[in-house]
């Protein structure tokens, strides 16, 4: 079964568009929700969120977990086409050591 | 710290060879992963290890998988006979404690041909 859905799976927007993406995720013993932004090579990460209601903001991205709703979304302002990757988001739990289940990706691409 | 490095960072062999790949974690990070990316199935995690241990190995797809960690500084992960349908990017990654952040290495495109 699915545990961790990333919504939508691909997104064409033109520069200085506001992007949101969601993941939601179905597991037992949830510990963290990563993002982490993948380009030509590795993933690399952008934020990890436990505690629900909180925002992380880094530059012109941003991202909260709602633990009622079982999901997290990653907000990209004034977007840029370097901002042009597959966007991974995923849940770690606590009886898994530190194991991730990671979605399914979101392919952005940022046209000029 | 140079992160974690992975080796080869490309490898094409014929149907039947034997690969291995190669992965030196961050210094100091107790856990150890082995993730297969494709374009069909994402990334999906094979093994991981904690302080040399595998934990978990029900992501190894077959018995031609095979991961060790001999060390605290170097894993492998060999496939022996190598098929077509193992082609992918291999990722090792490695993180120092439950809920951090898991840093990747740079990742092995494997083509068999």
């Amino acid at each position: 079964e699915d545990k961790v859905v990333q919504s939508p799976l691909s997104l064409v927007v033109h520069e200085g568009d506001t992007v949101t993406l969601n993941c939601s995720y179905e597991v037992t013993n949830f510990r963290s929700l990563l993002w982490y932004k993948q380009e030509k090579k590795a993933p690399t990460f952008l934020f990890m969120l436990t505690s629900s209601g909180i925002e992380k903001k880094s530059g012109r991205l941003s991202s909260i977990l709602d633990k009622k709703e079982l999901s997290s979304i990653l907000n990209i302002t004034a977007t840029q086409t370097g901002d042009s990757a597959i966007y991974l988001c995923a849940v770690g739990e606590n009886n898994a050591g530190n194991m991730l289940t990671f979605g399914g990706g979101t392919r952005l691409m940022v046209k000029p | 710290d140079a992160g974690v490095i992975q080796s080869p960072r490309h490898e094409v062999t014929e149907m039947g060879q034997e690969v291995t790949l190669r992965c030196k974690p961050i210094s100091g990070h107790d856990y150890l992963f082995w993730y297969r990316q494709t374009m069909m199935r994402g990334l999906e995690l094979l093994i991981y290890f904690n302080n040399n241990v595998p934990i978990d190995d029900s992501g190894m797809p077959e018995d031609r998988f095979s991961a060790k960690m001999p060390n605290a500084s170097f894993s492998t992960l060999k496939i022996q006979p190598s098929e077509p349908r193992d082609s992918a990017v291999y990722f090792c990654a490695s993180s120092f404690s439950p809920g951090a952040g898991v840093a990747f290495g740079s990742g092995t495109r494997l083509t068999v041909v």
